[in-house]
């Protein structure tokens, strides 16, 4: 395994476009995390998955994102209609289990720029 | 909610000197990680400690975590100019998701 994987790298869209992320977490692990970087600002968390469930949705998590995972395996984010404040690094990670301690593995990120 | 606040935000030296950047908390967590991000990458974990008063070496880097478990500390001796990058104190809230503190961004002069 090669840790987490995230696709594409970087992402160059029109405003209004809508946009599909990819990301396959290290195999045995049940928890995968989206986060948002903004430049020069530490990760915002947007949500996570425990296997399939989207257990916590951050309130930046607008009604124009989604986010799926749906076989408990990889997991897609979606913006809709984006705009120019989507500009951002998006990070996915994923964790073993539930347990205090558990640490969380992340990906290179992908960096979307919305023109 | 659980705020992290980490200090100095920015920090510029040259190579060869020794240097401490803080993370502390508004209250209790259960674990808190270290990590380091560099430009165009993502984080990569450097250590986790869990006990309150924990002292962890990764070579020249020195991780400690305070008794009350509300604060922690990174040392760094003799810095190198690859150890140039953005250092992120990370708490796990309890099983929840994972809080970041808004980062050091730490600049080593060759």
């Amino acid at each position: 395994d090669t840790g987490v994987s995230q696709n594409p790298r970087h992402k160059i869209t029109k405003r209004g476009q809508n946009v599909t992320f990819r990301c396959d977490p290290i195999s045995e692990h049940n928890r995968l995390y989206w986060y948002r970087q903004t430049l020069g600002q530490g990760p915002e968390f947007l949500t996570y998955f425990q296997n399939e469930a989207q257990l916590e949705k951050s309130r930046l998590l607008s009604d124009r994102f989604s986010a799926e995972r749906p076989k408990g395996s990889f997991s897609t984010l979606e913006i809709q209609r984006t705009e120019q404040g989507d500009s951002a690094m998006y990070l996915c990670a994923s964790s073993p289990g539930t347990a205090s301690g558990t640490e969380a593995f992340f990906g290179q990120g992908t960096r979307l720029t919305v023109v | 909610t659980q705020l992290l606040e980490q200090s100095p935000q920015f920090l510029s030296i040259q190579e060869g000197e020794n240097l401490t950047v803080y993370c502390n908390s508004s209250s209790v967590f259960s674990s808190l990680q270290w990590y380091r991000q560099e430009p165009g990458e993502g984080p990569v974990l450097l250590v986790t400690v869990v006990t309150g008063g924990e002292v962890k070496k990764l070579k020249r880097l020195t991780f400690q975590f305070g008794d009350a478990r509300k604060d922690s500390s990174l040392h760094i001796t003799a810095a190198q100019t690859g150890d140039t990058g953005l250092y992120l104190c990370v708490i796990d809230n309890y099983g929840q998701n994972f809080v970041f503190g808004p980062g050091t961004r730490l600049s080593v002069l060759p």
